[in-house]
């Protein structure tokens, strides 16, 4: 089946940027999205990007595609201690009715 | 806007119980609905698909006699985990999207522990 990897742990300093990567399987991916978990807590849609895009830019998030090597990236400028949570790379197939394939997920830690 | 609201947001009770949780699009109408289950430090495991009016559709591996999905309205799906034990102890969450071309939305989600 179609499957989707991240790096599980992240550790960055206050105020430096932070890059998730993320890479996936499915070639027929429409949509890819990023999610973020706070402890106890449902997910939270950060951002997503249209599979025809290289690049989105929300704030101070920006996403980065390859569509050619299916990477995916989340870059977080001038991270802050409240950035710190699970961030979840998810991708939707062609054709899939929605479903969404889910990384295992990357804790972010940011120390002050 | 998209807020997605689930209820309860906690719950403890004894094995056997049957046990319904309610997933809510506040400021929009969900054609489709969705059900995860998470496990501690994992990631989410879809457990099925519903549209408003249809039968939910269910990922391989999952009871559809334990799982009970009613999608009745645009705003609203429950799940009722029938005759719950120990191991359908978990965190459920529930997500909706209103097209197919638009992304979904989580609900804060349900930790059910049964004892």
């Amino acid at each position: 089946g179609e499957d989707v990897e991240q790096s599980l742990f992240l550790s960055v300093r206050e105020g430096d940027s932070s890059v998730i990567n993320c890479t996936y399987t499915d070639s027929s991916s429409t949509y890819l999205y990023w999610y973020k978990q706070e402890p106890g807590a449902g997910l939270q849609l950060l951002t997503y990007i249209f599979s025809n895009m290289d690049m989105k830019q929300d704030q101070r998030l920006t996403v980065l595609l390859n569509k050619k090597d299916k990477h995916l990236s989340l870059r977080i400028a001038d991270t802050q201690t409240g950035d710190s949570a699970i961030y979840f790379c998810a991708e939707e197939g062609l054709g899939q009715g929605g479903k969404l394939i889910f990384g295992q997920g990357t804790e972010l830690s940011v120390k002050p | 806007g998209a807020v997605v609201s689930q209820h309860p947001s906690r719950v403890i009770c004894k094995s056997g119980t049957s046990v319904k949780i309610e997933c809510r699009s506040l400021d929009f109408q969900a054609t489709t609905m969705f059900w995860y289950r998470q496990f501690p430090k994992q990631s989410l495991m879809l457990m099925a698909t519903s549209n408003e009016g249809s039968k939910a559709t269910y990922e391989q591996g999952v009871e559809k006699d334990k799982f009970l999905i009613n999608h009745a309205s645009l705003t609203l799906s429950t799940l009722t985990v029938t005759s719950a034990h120990p191991e359908d102890s978990s965190f459920y969450i529930c997500s909706a999207r209103f097209g197919s071309n638009q992304p979904q939305h989580f609900g804060d989600g349900t930790r059910l522990s049964i004892l």
